[in-house]
């Protein structure tokens, strides 16, 4: 069984369109985040929600924004995609936020390329 | 400033010649230093987490060790399904979140 699941994995689109990422986990964790990782393959968090309560917003563009409608999922809708949002998405959960003693250990998704022409 | 920086960028070894990774890391209150790989594709893969100084983990041919500035990933004897991108990361006390290092891609050629 798949832990954390993200849909689509590949996603080819126009400047300008707006898109979404889904994230689901089985894991029963409490905490889900997303994260973006660049060309330079450097892994930056966008977005943390704790019981579907936003904990972490970073300093992104207010065209992402994060929605949980249960504390199982986890989904990212993208406005008018520029192609600076070329990247992969990793969507990842744990069991806390930052409880300690292993139950902050974040579990991640296989990734979202998305690719903005 | 807060920051987590992994060295070598790059690692190349022969089948069975053992090598250590850096993660430095200057961060006000450690609550974790984590070690993730991840292979090409493909969504990082936790390995470790140390939570202070002098702590010590190891899986199979993987060993990270933590001390008050740094972090080693030892790999003893590498094969070649060891190749991968080893991804450290900590959260402090004040952060609540992980900051990764850019990565040290290994390739372990036969």
């Amino acid at each position: 069984d798949t832990a954390v699941s993200q849909t689509p994995k590949y996603l080819v689109t126009q400047m300008g369109n707006d898109k979404s990422i889904k994230c689901e986990q089985n894991l029963g964790h409490d905490t889900m985040y997303w994260y973006k990782q660049d060309s330079k393959k450097f892994l930056k968090i966008m977005f943390s929600y704790n019981n579907k309560e936003l904990i972490i917003n970073e300093t992104v563009p207010n065209r992402f924004s994060p929605k949980s409608p249960d504390k199982a999922h986890l989904n990212l809708h993208i406005n008018s995609l520029e192609l600076g949002d070329s990247a992969v998405y990793f969507c990842a959960s744990s069991q806390r936020a930052w409880a300690g003693q292993g139950q902050e250990t974040q579990y991640f998704g296989p990734g979202t390329r998305l690719l903005v022409l | 400033e807060d920051q987590v920086t992994q060295s070598p960028e790059a690692l190349r070894l022969q089948e069975g010649e053992s090598s250590s990774l850096n993660c430095s890391y200057t961060v006000s209150g450690l609550r974790g230093l984590f070690w993730y790989r991840q292979d090409p594709g493909k969504g990082p893969e936790f390995l470790f987490t140390l939570y202070s100084a002098g702590e010590e983990k190891e899986k199979e041919r993987l060993k990270a060790t933590l001390t008050k500035k740094e972090s080693f990933l030892h790999i003893t004897a590498p094969k070649p399904e060891d190749s991968a991108t080893y991804l450290c990361a900590a959260t402090s006390l004040s952060w609540g979140k992980l900051q990764f290092g850019a990565g040290t891609q290994v390739v372990v050629t036969p």
